[in-house]
């Protein structure tokens, strides 16, 4: 069974500031996806990020990247000039690329942006 | 296209009765996933459908938790009784079968609160 870890349970930054999330993983399986989403107060679970475990380059999404560690089984989210909107849980999650639908998800880390 | 669409947003209800929610997917989807999330046990997959059928039911906590797929564009999640345990946030998400590489689309969810 795949784990995801997410370690850091709080986090604060300046607005305007560049903040990195952290998220490691465990599984076996050689080919994958893994996943941020964003949940802001109103409760909506939104999808920040996607990286195919078999693509090298780290994906980018406007002021949202990620870096991704194969080997290390790390994948953490940048996120570039926060916002106040950025205010929200972050989730790491985790999917099996064949026979599988279940997407694993981290325990989150709350994040908020200081004005 | 309306997105996944739960009902109710919230619902408080007394220990002991039957609570029913409610998930029409996005049309075209043909995976539909139900998930719990509390503060202790983070964010917990109870069971997914493919084209209607019950693939994975291994999350559902007990025989008090059913949850059915009577057409593709409709499902529900049952608890009966309901127990003060059972207070969460409910949500329900689609995605197109092998597709979930895309990620997942979720609903807004159902705050349930049993009392």
């Amino acid at each position: 069974a795949q784990t995801v870890t997410q370690s850091q349970p709080e986090m604060s930054v300046q607005e305007a500031e560049t903040v990195t999330l952290s998220c490691t993983y465990d599984t076996s399986e050689s080919n994958y996806y893994l996943f941020w989403y964003k949940q802001p107060p109103s409760r909506q679970m939104i999808l920040v990020i996607r990286q195919e475990a078999y693509k090298q380059q780290n994906a980018t999404e406007n002021r949202f990247s990620v870096n991704f560690q194969k080997a290390a089984k790390s994948f953490s989210l940048k996120i570039s000039d926060s916002q106040l909107g950025d205010t929200a849980m972050y989730f790491c999650a985790f999917l099996p690329s064949f026979g599988n639908e279940k997407l694993t998800f981290g325990t989150g880390t709350r994040l908020t942006i200081i004005p | 296209d309306a997105g996944v669409i739960q009902s109710p947003r919230h619902e408080v209800t007394e220990m002991g009765q039957e609570v029913t929610l409610r998930c029409k997917p996005i049309s075209g989807h043909n995976s539909l996933f139900w998930y719990r999330q509390t503060m202790m046990r983070g964010l917990e997959l109870l069971i997914y459908f493919n084209n209607n059928v019950p693939i994975d039911d291994s999350g559902m906590p007990e025989d008090r938790f059913s949850a059915k797929m009577p057409n593709a564009s409709f499902s529900t999640l049952k608890i009966q009784p309901s127990e003060p345990r059972d207070s969460a946030v409910y949500f329900c998400a689609s995605s197109l079968v092998g597709q979930g590489a895309s990620g997942y689309t979720f609903g807004s969810g159902t705050r349930l609160t049993v009392v």
